[in-house]
């Protein structure tokens, strides 16, 4: 199956940074989504974009899909962006979403 | 509040009982999952129901049943639980299966 792999595992921001976050996936897919699990574990759906470029307040995502690679960059960072990153791949041939390992962020005051 | 609800939020099971965790959704989404969560990994799918009637093997089936009772609800059930089934488990939702994921808020499971 298709493999997701993020970097970094861990990232500390002092409030106010920016930083990018990476995913690679192993194999072309239909679908890229990118996740946020805050400090209570909900999940939340932030973006889904199997090609280009989404923006959405802060946060903005980019997937090359013919490079196999997306990103997520946050920018002016909140202590409220604190939590853990996921990204998901989904290959139709398979049906389902394949996680990565999660990006944990930890932003500071 | 429109959503995936779990029942229970919290379970401590002896091993070797059983149990059954409950997920419903009410946005009549086709597709639902079930994940399970271990410290520091990513979400592994367990079983999924791509539509009502219909259950398929995801990755780490081994140990646990499914049944997708209508459109609105798919169950989880552990026969005989082992300590190696602790863990965070998160239903899922969604109209078709590549996008628009809503996710429950977890059942933390311990097997001791």
């Amino acid at each position: 199956g298709i493999q997701v792999e993020q970097s970094p595992p861990d990232l500390i921001l002092q409030e106010g940074a920016n930083s990018t976050l990476r995913c690679n996936f192993s194999d072309s897919v239909n679908n890229l989504q990118w996740f946020h699990q805050n400090p209570w574990g909900q999940l939340i759906n932030l973006f889904y974009i199997p090609s280009g470029t989404k923006q959405n307040g802060r946060l903005s995502a980019t997937t090359v899909a013919t490079e196999r690679y997306s990103l997520l960059y946050i920018s002016s960072s909140q202590t409220t962006d604190s939590g853990v990153y996921f990204c998901a791949a989904f290959k139709a041939a398979g049906n389902k979403l394949t996680f990565g390992g999660g990006t944990r962020v930890l932003v500071k005051p | 509040n429109a959503g995936v609800t779990q029942t229970p939020k919290f379970q401590v099971l002896k091993t070797g009982q059983s149990m059954t965790l409950q997920c419903a959704q009410d946005m009549n989404h086709n597709s639902m999952y079930w994940y399970r969560q271990d410290p520091g990994m990513g979400l592994r799918l367990i079983y999924y129901s791509a539509s009502e009637g219909t259950t398929d093997k995801g990755e780490v089936p081994n140990g646990y049943n499914v049944s997708r009772l209508n459109k609105r609800e798919f169950s989880l059930r552990l026969e005989s639980a082992a300590p190696s089934q602790t863990s965070v488990y998160f239903c899922a939702s969604s109209p078709r299966g590549n996008y628009g994921y809503t996710f429950g808020s977890g059942t933390r499971l311990t097997v001791v």
